[in-house]
């Protein structure tokens, strides 16, 4: 296992098109986090899943956004009707859970960098 | 909502210096970490701190939990341009397993 992959690195898009992302975690990971960065400031919680269930979101995600895990293995983020403001670049992280999860700290991949033209 | 500062936000030295970065809020954290990323790629980890007052050491940085767990610090002795980096500070708090992160010490060691 080579640790999170997300695809695609690079997305520039015409305001108002949809765009999907996709992270795959490390496998025996069950948490999956994702994460939207803009220039100069720390990551922001957007959602989580344990398995294929989401279970916690952020006010950030508006109805524009759309997170899936359907098998408790990948996730996609989908963002629709773009907006320039949604230029930023999104992580997504997994963990293992269990007692103490949070001891473990998250693994980040290397992000998906959108631009919003 | 829990807020993490950190400061300072930039941070310009010559290598062999020392430097400190502090991470506070005024929050209480079930645990904090320090992540480091660089250009393009996503936040590595660096440490967990779980224990008031605990402090852990790997190699040239230290990293200190405050005893009440609401602020931490990171200490790098003889900085190296290869410590060069954006220096992230976040915590949790049980039972939601999302992490809050500060703004980031973007740090910039000069040879």
């Amino acid at each position: 296992d080579t640790g999170v992959s997300q695809n695609p690195r690079h997305k520039i898009t015409k305001r108002g098109q949809n765009v999907t992302f996709r992270c795959d975690p490390i496998s025996e990971h069950n948490r999956l986090y994702w994460y939207r960065q803009t220039l100069g400031q720390g990551p922001e919680f957007l959602t989580y899943f344990q398995n294929e269930a989401q279970l916690e979101k952020s006010r950030l995600l508006s109805d524009r956004f759309s997170a899936e895990r359907p098998k408790g293995s990948f996730s996609t983020l989908e963002i629709q009707r773009t907006e320039q403001g949604d230029s930023a670049m999104y992580l997504c992280a997994s963990s293992p859970s269990g007692l103490g999860i949070n001891n473990y700290g998250y693994t980040f991949g290397s992000g998906t960098r959108l631009t919003v033209v | 909502t829990q807020l993490l500062e950190q400061s300072p936000q930039f941070l310009s030295i010559q290598e062999g210096e020392n430097l400190t970065v502090y991470c506070n809020s005024s929050s209480v954290f079930s645990s904090l970490q320090w992540y480091r990323q660089e250009p393009g790629e996503g936040p590595v980890l660096l440490v967990t701190v779980v224990t008031g007052g605990e402090v852990k050491k790997l190699k040239r940085l230290t990293f200190q939990f405050g005893d009440a767990r609401k602020d931490s610090s990171l200490h790098i002795t003889a900085a190296q341009p290869g410590d060069t980096g954006l220096y992230l500070c976040a915590g949790d708090v049980r039972p939601s397993s999302r992490l809050t992160f500060g703004e980031g010490t973007q740090l910039t060691v000069n040879p």
